[in-house]
């Protein structure tokens, strides 16, 4: 299976971009980049995903490597309520929903 | 809407003993799954369903079973509860889109062994 590879922890200020790195090396040519985030004791929510071009949406923007093999979520204006575990996951459409794993994520810490 | 509802909230068991953990949605997705999550570590997979009455393993289905009797409902059984099994429980449900499939997530039910 496909794998990401993301840093552990990042830190940053209020109201700062924040751009959140994630490697995927292995990514096929059926793998979606998924994005989701962890707000401390709760479940995971959906943040944006995408194939091969730059997605926009309310939260966040994903930044998407021309080779696939890498993506950068993009907080535009990071806030105190954006301090969460961010999992950047790779959804292949073809294979079954077997293939759903997240891995530990990176802990954003957002300073005021 | 009510989203993904999972019941209990909290739960402690004694070695052995067995317990069912309920998860319920009313979006009308068809997929279902049930993750746990290790103090300090990401969601692993446990038991997933594609429809009512099918359901299927994860990646770490063993000690756990489960039943989608109806669309709605997806139950986690664990017959004899064993302190590894001490963890936080997430149940979600998703559509099957072209695009893969966003997953909506419960609050979770924590889960202590002794």
């Amino acid at each position: 299976d496909a794998k990401t590879t993301q840093p552990n922890s990042m830190e940053s200020n209020e109201e700062e971009p924040v751009h959140l790195p994630c490697n995927h090396s292995t990514i096929s040519g059926t793998d979606y980049i998924h994005w989701y985030r962890q707000l401390p004791s709760q479940g995971p929510e959906y943040v944006i995903h995408g194939l091969t071009s730059n997605v926009n949406n309310r939260m966040a923007s994903l930044a998407i490597a021309e080779d696939r093999k890498s993506s950068t979520l993009i907080l535009h204006r990071a806030t105190l309520r954006d301090a969460a575990v961010y999992y950047c996951i790779l959804r292949d459409v073809v294979a079954n929903a077997g293939k759903s794993t997240f891995g530990d994520g990176t802990t954003l810490t957002v300073k005021p | 809407n009510a989203g993904v509802t999972q019941t209990p909230k909290f739960r402690v068991l004694k070695t052995g003993q067995s317990m069912t953990l309920l998860c319920a949605q009313d979006m009308n997705h068809e997929y279902m799954y049930w993750y746990r999550q290790d103090p300090g570590m990401g969601l692993r997979l446990i038991h997933y369903s594609v429809g009512e009455g099918t359901t299927a393993k994860g990646e770490v289905p063993d000690g756990y079973n489960v039943s989608r009797l109806k669309k709605q409902n997806f139950l986690l059984g664990l017959e004899s509860a064993a302190p590894s099994q001490t963890s936080v429980y997430f149940c979600a449900s998703s559509y099957w889109l072209a695009t893969g499939y966003e997953q909506y997530f419960g609050p979770g039910t924590r889960l202590t062994v002794t």
